[in-house]
């Protein structure tokens, strides 16, 4: 069964410094997201993405993050001079249509030192 | 703002003794409501769509049903490996991507 894959699964990096995590969407999926869950909390909505561009953006996602679709695999979230806030699980997800459910990969750990 | 509640937080079954779990929701619109399995680690996997009230889905020991205000999961005869949180989750009509998530049953099956 096709599944998202997401790399790496644990990333560790030091408070100010910039990291990329990556996601390989099902193949014939047209609609991209990343979704992040603090440790104990609910997942939460980061960002949508279609048709090369941001369609829906939360409150969370402000200056400091960027997604990009660089080539037709793959899907990336830039976090850039990160905080120890922003340590969590961050999930990308893949759907086939607009009304079609989400489907998730197993998640980037992120851990802020 | 769209809302979801589960309860209970966490529910601890005998193997074989059934259940419920509940999901209420306020939207003003509602798109689709999702139910997904999330195991330690691991990303939520999904397991139903239901898209209006009345509407019923089942899938082995598991079925989940919708009303204008509430859904339920159902978890009949539960087995060890069932043990895991479940997650209600909706998406509005309002042409947005987004899916709201609630906190989740933490379900544990003891054999």
């Amino acid at each position: 069964e096709p599944e998202v894959t997401q790399t790496p699964s644990h990333q560790v990096t030091q408070m100010g410094q910039e990291v990329i995590l990556r996601c390989v969407p099902i193949s014939n999926h047209l609609y991209f997201y990343w979704y992040r869950q603090i440790l104990g909390q609910k997942v939460e909505f980061l960002v949508s993405f279609y048709n090369n561009e941001i369609s829906e953006k939360s409150e969370i996602f402000d200056d400091q993050f960027s997604v990009e679709r660089p080539d037709g695999s793959n899907f990336t979230l830039k976090i850039r001079s990160t905080k120890l806030e922003d340590s969590a699980m961050y999930f990308c997800a893949s759907g086939g249509g607009s009304n079609q459910p989400q489907h998730f990969g197993d998640g980037t750990r992120l851990s802020i030192l | 703002e769209d809302q979801v509640t589960q309860s209970p937080e966490a529910l601890r079954l005998q193997e074989g003794e059934s259940s419920s779990l509940n999901c209420s929701y306020t939207v003003s619109g509602l798109r689709g409501l999702f139910w997904y399995r999330q195991d330690p680690g691991k990303g939520p996997e999904f397991l139903f769509t239901l898209y209006s009230a009345g509407e019923e889905k089942e899938k082995e020991r598991l079925k989940a049903t919708l009303t204008k205000k509430e859904s339920f999961l159902h978890i009949t005869a539960p087995k060890p490996e069932d043990s895991a949180t479940y997650l209600c989750a909706l998406a509005n009509s309002g042409g947005y991507q987004k899916v709201t998530f609630g906190t989740g049953t933490k379900l544990q099956v003891i054999p």
